[in-house]
């Protein structure tokens, strides 16, 4: 069973535009939601994360919104550049599950300029 | 990437034969996974360890065994290898402490093709 869901499975939006990806989880003990960028051929390294105490968490271009009671969360890429043209993945962990890394199913995002 | 290496990057082998992924680090970190990662599935969690000979499964783990004999590596070995093992192959390395602190390092992965 997936325990992180996440969509759209890929997503094109234009230079300067918003990308959205959004996942949802199961487990109500997850306690840390981060999110990873991919580049081909390299792994993924974290782009951002959040705890479920607050609502939202911003870096830069990179925002991500936190809804606790739906058990959802989003990443939204502001002023997306070909640059942030990646493969992103949503992840859930929490102490009852040994802080192991739950992955979604990946987003294939490309910028077009 | 940080500290860990994996090897081989590329391995073509043939059903049946028994392989073995390599994954370094040079941080002293506790905790070490790996994961294969397959279009649609995202990562999958294969085996963990949270010490040197401390290892437990994860959602995947059938097919794989894992050895951790030293703090700096983890082996992940495919006894008898399947086509459906084809994949790429990840390892990942975290320290102790909440990931929001301590978030996990992966390395640049193996892909592996089982002919």
């Amino acid at each position: 069973q997936q325990q992180v869901k996440q969509s759209p499975q890929s997503l094109i939006v234009q230079k300067g535009g918003i990308s959205i990806i959004n996942c949802a989880y199961e487990n109500t003990a997850f306690d840390y939601f981060p999110w990873y960028q991919q580049f081909p051929g390299k792994g993924p390294a974290l782009l951002i994360a959040i705890r479920p105490d607050v609502s939202e968490k911003k870096e830069g271009r990179f925002t991500i919104s936190f809804n606790k009671s739906a058990k959802q969360f989003s990443l939204h890429i502001m002023d997306s550049q070909p640059g942030d043209s990646a493969t992103y993945f949503c992840a859930a962990s929490g102490p009852a599950a040994g802080n192991k890394l739950t992955f979604g199913g990946g987003t294939r995002v490309l910028v077009k300029p | 990437d940080a500290g860990i290496t994996q090897s081989p990057r590329h391995k073509v082998t043939e059903t049946g034969t028994p392989v073995t992924l390599r994954c370094h680090q040079t941080e002293n970190h506790r905790y070490m996974y790996w994961y294969r990662q397959d279009p649609g599935h995202g990562l999958r969690l294969i085996h963990y360890s949270y010490g040197v000979k401390d290892t437990d499964k994860g959602e995947v783990s059938d097919g794989y065994s894992v050895s951790r004999s030293k703090t700096e590596d983890f082996l992940l070995t495919l006894e008898s290898a399947t086509s459906s093992q084809t994949s790429v192959y990840f390892c990942a390395i975290r320290g102790t402490g909440h990931p929001l602190i301590r978030g996990y390092t992966f390395g640049s992965g193996t892909r592996l093709t089982v002919v």
